[in-house]
This record gives C-alpha cells, structure tokens and sequence, in this order.
C-alpha cells in the first residue's frame, strides 16, 4: 500500500538559514508527489507537485523539491526561510484507485528571528 | 475559476447533537470530492471521497456518514457526536483525470464536542 513518511514531527530554523524537510514515499510505480503548506487555522495549499521529466522542481514562494527514485524520497528545500514560512507541511502521494492523496503525518516549522 | 466554500468555519457542539457540515465547488461540473479530517498533531485522515452524484465511499468506520445530494455539494453528518468527533475538517475538491490540478482544499471547520 501507498504511504507517506515524514520523519520530522517539528524543526526549527533561523530567519535567513537554509531549510530541508524530508519525505519518503512507499508506491510501485512511478509517484506522483506533492508537497502542501498549512497555515494555523486554514486550509491546504499546494506548493508544488512531481509527475516527471525533471525530478527538480520549482514551486510558490520560492520553495522547491527533488525527487530521488533510488532514495524513494521527496524532499523540500528553501535556501533562505522568511518568518512567514513557519507553518505545518505536508508530503503527499497520489493513489491512483480512488484518486485519492495521501498524506504523510506533517512537519511543523518554526522560524526563529 | 474554481472556488471551494466550506461552513461554518467553527462549531461548538455538545456530545449527542447532530452535525452537518456543508462543502461546496463553485466554477467546475463533476469533480471528485474529499472529507478529511485532522486531528491535533495526527496529519490528516481521508474520511470519505465521492466520484459523483449519491457515490460514496467510506475509508475507515466511524460515527460520521457523507452525503452528495448535488453534483458540487459535499455534506459531512453524525446524528449524534462523540467527544472524539472532535478536529479541523477540511473539504477538497479534484478534476477527474486531471490529476495534474492536484486538489484544492476548503478553508475547514474547526469542530470541538463538549
């Protein structure tokens, strides 16, 4: 079955320093992956998404991800974390019975100033 | 565009009251549509998912049922809550075979049984 690990529960940052959350996924086939942001209280938003070609690829606010098929892994990188980057991630795989996302269980990022 | 519209943003709610929660998508026809739920530092858990009108399908047993009386309406019932009822429900909507628009979620309800 298709899941999502995230190992981090939470990191913590400085304003200004480099960023990395990781993600592993369990699929069969080639995934389709997503990272998504959520802010406290509110809804999901995506910031970017791996389907193929590529495996770097660019998303909003200046995040960006890399799949690496032999590391089965997805990771999330910004260069320099702005304070209003602080919030839950979250990893996602697509399962194509159903079309349904699933999620890994979410990192927490705190940015300190 | 499309636009997603999930109410109430919050709910108090004794244990044994009804629930109804209401999603719906604005600016697309026959979209697959999704109940989470999260649950304080759990991640989120899919609910229920429907591919269309009056199709529903239930990932895990529990005291909540959907129902898709529209094509764009989404509602989430209990005819009577538990304490554990309680979390952040988000809604979210994706293109049938269009993967590639990924899904788009509601803002969420914040629920709390007491």
């Amino acid at each position: 079955a298709q899941s999502v690990t995230q190992p981090d529960i939470h990191i913590t940052v400085s304003e200004g320093a480099s960023l990395e959350l990781r993600c592993n996924y369990s699929y069969g086939a080639t995934p389709y992956l997503f990272w998504y942001v959520q802010s406290p209280g509110q809804g999901l938003q995506l910031l970017l998404k791996y389907f193929s070609g590529d495996t770097l690829v660019q998303g909003i606010k200046g995040f960006e991800a890399e799949f690496k098929r032999s590391q089965s892994s997805f990771n999330l990188r910004k260069p320099s974390v702005h304070w209003s980057d602080a919030a839950e991630y979250f990893c996602a795989v697509y399962m194509e019975y159903g079309n349904k996302l699933v999620f890994g269980a979410g990192t927490i990022l705190r940015v300190k100033s | 565009s499309q636009t997603i519209h999930q109410w109430p943003a919050t709910l108090v709610q004794p244990v044994g009251s009804p629930l109804s929660l209401e999603c719906t998508v604005e600016g697309t026809s026959n979209p697959n549509l999704y109940w989470y739920r999260q649950a304080a530092g759990r991640g989120l858990q899919l609910l229920f998912y429907s591919v269309g009108i009056g199709q529903i399908s239930s990932e895990v047993p529990q005291n909540l049922s959907a129902s898709r009386p529209q094509d764009r309406q989404f509602i989430l019932s209990s005819k009577k809550l538990l304490l554990s009822d309680s979390g952040f429900y988000l809604c979210a909507w994706s293109l049938q075979g269009l993967l590639g628009y990924g899904y788009t979620f509601g803002s969420g309800t914040r629920l709390t049984v007491v």
